[in-house]
């Protein structure tokens, strides 16, 4: 199976900042289908990016992904209050279907 | 409007079963397929496996094969998840989500808790 890495585990940052997110997988993502899941206590996930790069309606610019093959990355311009949460990535390209870990971006 | 709606919160002891429902509305049921994840205490998201929309097509994680079970009743458009011989470290949130085309969660239920405790 496809073991995703995220990096960092933490992330401490204020309203305003820029955030950079990672998610290292351990063999190529079949056709990049990697997605981005923004998760609060006691909400459902919520799909921020799918296929890397795509962002379905209704999320907001200021979230973006990137990357291919191995290397992902999810980036949020200007941090507002609500966007401190949990990060996951998910790979749907190869079965079993897996998550990363999780980033927490907390504020400073 | 499209939504999925889940079964409420239980409470089981270990080597129970427990079967949760996911009720989709708002689409053609029959053109998407659903996942399952969970969300166990202190811990990341862990995906469970995905049932077609008929019932024809399951895939499992590998952990859980043997004590899973995903069916689907397309005259309610219902989804179902059955866990069987259920142990504590199966107590966590089990949310149901519809993939899109694209086969990636887009609307997600709104989570059931399942409590196995003794």
């Amino acid at each position: 199976e496809i073991v995703l890495t995220q990096s960092p585990g933490t992330l401490s940052l204020s309203p305003g900042d820029r955030a950079t997110l990672s998610c290292r997988a351990s063999q190529r993502i079949s056709s990049n289908f990697l997605a981005w899941f923004q998760h609060k206590p006691g909400q459902a996930p919520r799909l921020l990016i799918f296929r890397a790069s795509s962002r379905p309606t209704g999320i907001p610019d200021r979230f973006s992904g990137s990357g291919s093959g191995t290397d992902f990355t999810l980036a949020i311009s200007r941090l507002e209050p609500e966007d401190f949460a949990v990060y996951y990535c998910q790979q749907y390209g190869n079965s079993p279907w897996t998550f990363g870990q999780g980033t927490k971006l907390e504020i400073k | 409007q499209v939504q999925v709606f889940q079964s409420g919160a239980e409470v089981k002891k270990p080597g129970a079963s427990v079967k949760v429902s996911c009720k989709a509305s708002g689409y053609t049921f029959n053109n998407f397929y659903f996942q399952w994840v969970r969300k166990a205490p202190g811990q990341g998201l862990e995906w469970v496996g995905i049932i077609s929309p008929g019932g024809g097509t399951t895939f499992y994680a590998e952990k859980l094969k043997g004590r899973v079970s995903m069916t689907s009743d397309s005259s309610t458009s219902t989804v179902y998840m059955e866990l069987s011989t259920l142990r504590s470290d199966d107590t966590a949130v089990y949310y149901c989500a519809r993939l899109n085309i694209d086969m990636v969660g887009d609307v997600w239920g709104q989570g059931t808790t399942i409590t196995v405790s003794s």
